[in-house]
C-alpha cells in the first residue's frame, strides 16, 4: 500500500473489555512498531518485530498486552481487560529493515482507544 | 536512561516570521536525533534527523536543525513559518537503535 494504514480509527470499548487494533504496514517493510501515545504526551515504544518475531518488547505496559504478527506483514495489538487508563492513541509504524536508526520509520495515522 | 526535553509545550508565532523550537536530549554517547510533526488526523511525519557529520541538518518543508553536542541540544528551525505549519513537533532519539524515544511535544500555532 501506499502508507501504513491502521483500523479501526476510532474505537469505544468499555472497562474489561478484549480490544484488537489491527496494524497494515508498508509492503516489503519487515520491520513493525507499536506505540503508545497518551493525551498531551510523546509516542511511547511498545513493542517492535522483525518479520513475525518480537524482537523487543520491552516497552508493553504488564501481560494484559499482546501483540502478534504471524506472516510477517499485519500485526494486531491485543488488549485483554481494558482498563480506564489505556484510553490512548496506539500508533504503528513500519521500516524497510529494522533495528537500525537509519531506517525511517513511517508511522499510521493512529487509533485513538477510548475506555468507558 | 536517554530522555529527550521540549521545554516549550505551546509556541505562537506570526505567519512569515522565524520560528526556533528547543529540544534538549540527555545520552552519553553520540544520539541519533530526530524531529518529527504531527498534524491533526496525520500519522507523524519524519522532518529530518542526525546521525553523524555535518551538525547542521536540512529536512523537508524548508526546515532545519543544528546538533550542538556542548549544549546537549538539537533546536528545530526555519526562517519563514507558513499557516500549514500550524502542528505538534516532537523532538526524538533513539534507544538501542530499534526504539525511538520522543520528548512531550511542542505544539506551534501561527497567527495570520
Amino acid at each position: 500500500g501506499a502508507g501504513v494504514s491502521q483500523t479501526p480509527s476510532n474505537k469505544v470499548t468499555e472497562k474489561g473489555k478484549y480490544v484488537e487494533l489491527r496494524c497494515d504496514p508498508i509492503s516489503g517493510h519487515t520491520a513493525l512498531y507499536w506505540y503508545r501515545q497518551s493525551l498531551g504526551q510523546g509516542p511511547e515504544f511498545l513493542i517492535y518485530f522483525q518479520g513475525t518475531g518480537a524482537a523487543d518488547d520491552s516497552g508493553l505496559p504488564n501481560d494484559r498486552f499482546f501483540a502478534v504478527r504471524p506472516e510477517g506483514s499485519v500485526s494486531t495489538l491485543k488488549i485483554q481487560r481494558t482498563e480506564r487508563g489505556d484510553s490512548a492513541v496506539y500508533l504503528c509504524a513500519s521500516s524497510l529493515i529494522g533495528g537500525r536508526a537509519v531506517d525511517t520509520q513511517y508511522f499510521g495515522p493512529g487509533t485513538r482507544l477510548t475506555v468507558l | 536512561a536517554q530522555s529527550v526535553t521540549q521545554p516549550d509545550i505551546h509556541i505562537t508565532v506570526s505567519e512569515g516570521a522565524s520560528l526556533e523550537l528547543r529540544c534538549n536530549y540527555s545520552y552519553g554517547a553520540t544520539p541519533y536525533l530526530f524531529w518529527y510533526v504531527q498534524s491533526p488526523g496525520q500519522g507523524l511525519q519524519l522532518l529530518l534527523k542526525y546521525f553523524s557529520g555535518d551538525t547542521l541538518v536540512q529536512g523537508i518543508k524548508g526546515f532545519e536543525a543544528e546538533f550542538k553536542r556542548s549544549q546537549s541540544s538539537f533546536n528545530l528551525r526555519k526562517p519563514s513559518v507558513h499557516w500549514s505549519d500550524a502542528a505538534e513537533y516532537f523532538c526524538a532519539v533513539t534507544q538501542g537503535d530499534d526504539k525511538i524515544i520522543f520528548g512531550k511535544g511542542t505544539r506551534l500555532h501561527i497567527l495570520p
